[in-house]
């Protein structure tokens, strides 16, 4: 199994920007999540997927972020403009069911910076 | 909502020596709880996790942890670390029961073992 798959590994981009980061989920998972990490304010959820649907974006910190998941084995998340606080590693993870219990299996993740 | 303290950002050992990584979490309701490891440059991996029954969890690689109610902890301990063990360690608490789905994480513990 090729696990949880993101692009890019990494990017580089200035203020202004947009910026679309990409995730595959392990073949079928039905529940996609959406992390933001950074040193200040450590793993944070930003939203989450059941069935394609979103079910909880409260976590989304403003207008100039949006997700998306037009299939079982697709996501983006867009930050349009990006700022330089949107610096951070973000992580894309899956599991089966609906259920926390369920091991959440992480991809490696996509450093963004924004100059 | 339920929120997790993890007390030490950084604990350095010799390889061989015992370790314990301290996680204590506040929720009014029953929970789950989990150990996740991140190795450098790579997304999270579960370590092991509580549900219910045996206090005691054990996972693969020699970590244990006990679910200790009455405490509010769940301290992740290893008899004998190994270099390999060196990564960031993360404690993570949910809402136990139902469709739960979101987990609440610790900021995080890095654990570097020295020869």
């Amino acid at each position: 199994d090729a696990g949880v798959i993101q692009s890019p590994r990494h990017e580089v981009t200035e203020m202004g920007q947009e910026v679309t980061l990409r995730c595959k989920p392990i073949s079928g998972h039905n529940s996609l999540f959406w992390y933001r990490q950074t040193m200040m304010r450590g793993l944070e959820l930003l939203i989450y997927f059941n069935n394609n649907v979103p079910i909880d974006d409260s976590g989304m910190p403003e207008d100039r972020f949006s997700a998306k998941m037009p299939n079982a084995s697709f996501s983006t998340l867009k930050i349009q403009p990006s700022e330089p606080r949107d610096s951070a590693v973000y992580f894309c993870a899956s599991s089966i069911g609906q259920d926390s219990k369920a091991t959440q299996y992480f991809g490696p993740g996509t450093r963004l910076t924004v100059l | 909502a339920q929120s997790v303290t993890q007390l030490d950002s950084q604990v350095p050992v010799f390889e061989e020596a015992p370790v314990e990584l301290r996680c204590n979490y506040s929720s009014s309701v029953s929970v789950y709880l989990f150990w996740y490891v991140q190795y450098p440059n790579q997304g999270l991996q579960l370590l092991l996790k509580y549900l219910s029954g045996s206090t005691l969890v054990e996972s693969i690689n020699g970590f244990e942890a006990e679910f200790n109610k009455s405490q509010t902890s769940f301290h992740l301990r290893k008899p004998s670390v190994h270099i390999s063990d060196t990564a960031e360690y993360f404690c993570a608490v949910s809402k136990g029961g139902g469709s739960n789905y979101k987990l609440t994480f610790g900021k995080g513990t890095l654990l570097t073992v020295n020869p």
